[in-house]
């Protein structure tokens, strides 16, 4: 069983398209995250969901929409792709506790935009 | 400023000696925890081992441990015995605050080559 599962790996769009990734967990986390990885294997969060709410939107354009339909899910949506979105997208999922949890991961999403 | 400083762009290290990734972080905040990651060349990130800022022995899991100096804010990673499959990057992380509400804040990872 895949815990944190994302899809598709690979998406090859091109300019001005919209295009979606999904991603769900089976863990039964409460808070649920995007990060992008550019081209320089940075990792940067973009957002993050605690049971369906939005908590972190990070300085993201917003042509970029999350959208949460339950605490298992959370699923991003790109409006009119631009060259400069091709990344290495991460969803990532975490327990809410009071003792800090690690986030795990799901296998990346290689987005390329031509 | 950085959060999360990883000064090792690159780091190379015979099979079977042992090595050391440096992390050092920056918070004010009393309540945090320190991650590692491991992102082979296939892309996956893989959890390696975490510690608490309340944790008072140094974590270990197998052959990984983490060299927490709480004073110098660092937070190193070792690991024992390299294999092949150790290369890798590898991403320091934390998180701040009480819960795990926050996301983490990575460094700019290390890039491991263990040589034959």
């Amino acid at each position: 069983d895949t815990a944190v599962s994302q899809t598709p790996k690979y998406l090859v769009t091109q300019m001005g398209n919209d295009k979606s990734i999904k991603c769900e967990q089976n863990l039964g986390h409460d808070t649920m995250y995007w990060y992008k990885q550019d081209s320089k294997k940075f990792l940067k969060i973009m957002f993050s969901y605690n049971n369906k709410e939005l908590i972190i939107n990070e300085t993201v354009p917003n042509r970029f929409s999350p959208k949460s339909p339950d605490k298992a899910h959370l699923n991003l949506h790109i409006n009119s792709l631009e060259l400069g979105d091709s990344a290495v997208y991460f969803c990532a999922s975490s327990q809410d506790l009071g003792r800090l949890g690690k986030a795990f991961f799901g296998q990346g999403t290689r987005l390329t935009v031509v | 400023a950085q959060k999360i400083t990883q000064t090792q762009p690159g780091m190379f290290v015979q099979e079977k000696e042992a090595v050391t990734l440096d992390c050092t972080y920056d918070t004010s905040d009393p309540s945090y925890g320190l991650f590692w990651y491991k992102q082979p060349s296939s892309g996956e990130m893989i959890f390696l081992i975490y510690q608490g800022s309340y944790d008072q022995q140094n974590a270990t899991e197998g052959r990984y441990s983490l060299n927490f100096q709480k004073a110098r804010k660092s937070a190193n990673l070792v690991i024992s015995a390299s294999q092949l499959g150790d290369s890798a990057m590898y991403f320091c992380a934390m998180r701040e605050g009480p819960t795990g509400r926050r996301a983490l804040t990575f460094g700019s990872g290390t890039r491991l080559q263990v040589q034959p």
